[in-house]
């Protein structure tokens, strides 16, 4: 166990709707990241957050947002959704801003999102 | 543009035989490399890393060295066990905070 929670664990739904996937970071950790792993994609970082602010972004599409919130926990919510939206997706949290090598990512178990 | 590229799976393998998984990146600059694990219905685990080039990260018997020659970063084990059976990630870690991982292999070990 990681520490790092997510919730839900399956989610299904269809095409046009909008999901919110939350994840809560180990305690003390102040880095949020999220990550979709898909089977023709792979494992791709959206976006990261620290401390409520945005810090990086990866290929996160303009219908996914994502916030941080100042209990830390972390929302990401993904609107008009896509077959191909359908896909894992996973939160990881670290200690501190950035991904030194000294601090490590710590995964959440994933939410498996399809989209019928 | 930055990206990994590792062998596909999956690689099946007896208790006891030598592991190899390749991987080689592109970057520019001096990314970070890394070995993640993913066993079945849970999230990634870190296995390895390294930072620079000539770097060797080691752990639970598994090791990759940091080549800048050739761009790769391939992983290894001398004796797997059925334990290891799991999809392994390549990834680099660039510009601060950005990860780019491997598509993922899957190790199966038979006993």
């Amino acid at each position: 166990d990681s520490g790092v929670t997510q919730t839900p664990k399956h989610l299904i739904t269809a095409t046009g709707q909008r999901v919110t996937l939350r994840c809560s970071p180990r305690s003390g950790d102040l880095s949020v990241y999220w990550y979709q792993q898909s089977l023709d994609q792979g494992l791709q970082f959206l976006i990261q957050y620290y401390n409520g602010e945005e810090r990086a972004k990866g290929n996160i599409l303009e219908r996914f947002s994502a916030q941080q919130f100042p209990d830390l926990h972390s929302e990401l919510n993904l609107s008009s959704l896509e077959l191909g939206d359908s896909a894992l997706y996973f939160c990881a949290s670290s200690e501190r801003e950035a991904s030194g090598a000294n601090n490590e990512q710590f995964f959440g178990p994933g939410t498996r999102l399809t989209v019928l | 543009g930055n990206s990994v590229t590792q062998m596909e799976g999956p690689v099946t393998l007896s208790e006891e035989a030598f592991l190899t998984i390749n991987c080689t990146y592109t970057a520019t600059g001096y990314p970070s490399l890394f070995w993640y694990v993913q066993y079945p219905g849970e999230g990634l685990q870190l296995l390895l890393k390294a930072t620079k080039a000539d770097d060797k990260g080691s752990n639970k018997g598994f090791e990759a060295t940091y080549r800048k020659e050739t761009t790769s970063f391939h992983l290894e084990k001398g004796s797997v066990q059925v334990s290891d059976s799991a999809v392994y990630f390549c990834a680099l870690r660039y510009n601060f905070n950005k990860f780019y991982f491997g598509s993922g292999t899957k190790l199966n070990v038979k006993p």
